[in-house]
């Protein structure tokens, strides 16, 4: 089972440049959600979607835009690149279901240079 | 808001002995989940273990358990005979409810060493 995957797995941006996440679950999972990494800081939510078609912000949407493209699929589009979104990015899904732990994906390590 | 504190940035144990890492969250709900997740340097995120506010029983996972005491908003994870491989990021995640789904928030983790 694939379960979470996240693409790319490495990239190197430039300020100003723009690069979508992609991100595919194969669980029927109805939730989604893209967090980031940074050290001392824990995971902070981005962007969640409820369901196919329903997207909200999380604790630090700015600089960020979200596509549902389908139920399997949730991406994070960053438009105009800035040092501070360097991070390591992790997708995640979850049954919408009271007792239902995150399922992440391996994550993306994005510089910012 | 919900918060979730890990007051413990690193920590570190002898091999074949007992550690606990400490969470706190804060909340003025009365029914929620709590989970422990695993880091390891491999960056994947592991589930290790979850616990329902309604339970009074600690939950367990083979050398894995938890001191979960609601009143004081405390939710601490014990590793019991450590072993090398218990090297990781320990996360501790709370789950609340919002419109049409659930959230999850983390803190911001304890950094554990195995030691030989």
């Amino acid at each position: 089972n694939a379960g979470v995957t996240q693409t790319p797995k490495f990239q190197v941006l430039k300020t100003g440049q723009s690069m979508t996440l992609q991100c595919a679950q194969d669980m029927n999972h109805n939730s989604m959600y893209w967090y980031r990494q940074d050290p001392g800081m824990g995971l902070r939510l981005i962007y969640y979607s409820a369901s196919e078609g329903t997207t909200d912000k999380g604790e630090v949407p700015n600089g960020y835009n979200v596509s549902r493209l389908n139920k399997r699929e949730f991406s994070l589009r960053l438009e105009s690149a800035a040092p501070s979104q360097t991070s390591v990015y992790f997708c995640a899904s979850s049954e919408r279901q009271y007792n239902s732990p995150l399922h992440f994906g391996n994550g993306t390590r994005l510089t910012v240079t | 808001a919900q918060t979730v504190t890990q007051s413990q940035p690193e920590m570190s144990v002898q091999e074949a002995e007992t550690v606990t890492l400490s969470c706190t969250y804060d909340t003025s709900e009365n029914n929620y989940y709590l989970f422990w997740y695993k880091q390891p340097p491999s960056r994947q995120m592991i589930l290790v273990i979850r616990q329902e506010a309604y339970k009074q029983q600690n939950a367990t996972e083979n050398r894995f358990s938890v001191n979960f005491q609601k009143a004081a908003k405390s939710f601490s994870l014990k590793i019991s005979d450590s072993q090398l491989g218990d090297t990781a990021m320990y996360f501790c995640a709370f789950m609340k409810l919002v419109p049409g789904t659930y959230k999850y928030i983390f803190g911001t983790g304890t950094r554990l060493k195995v030691l030989a």
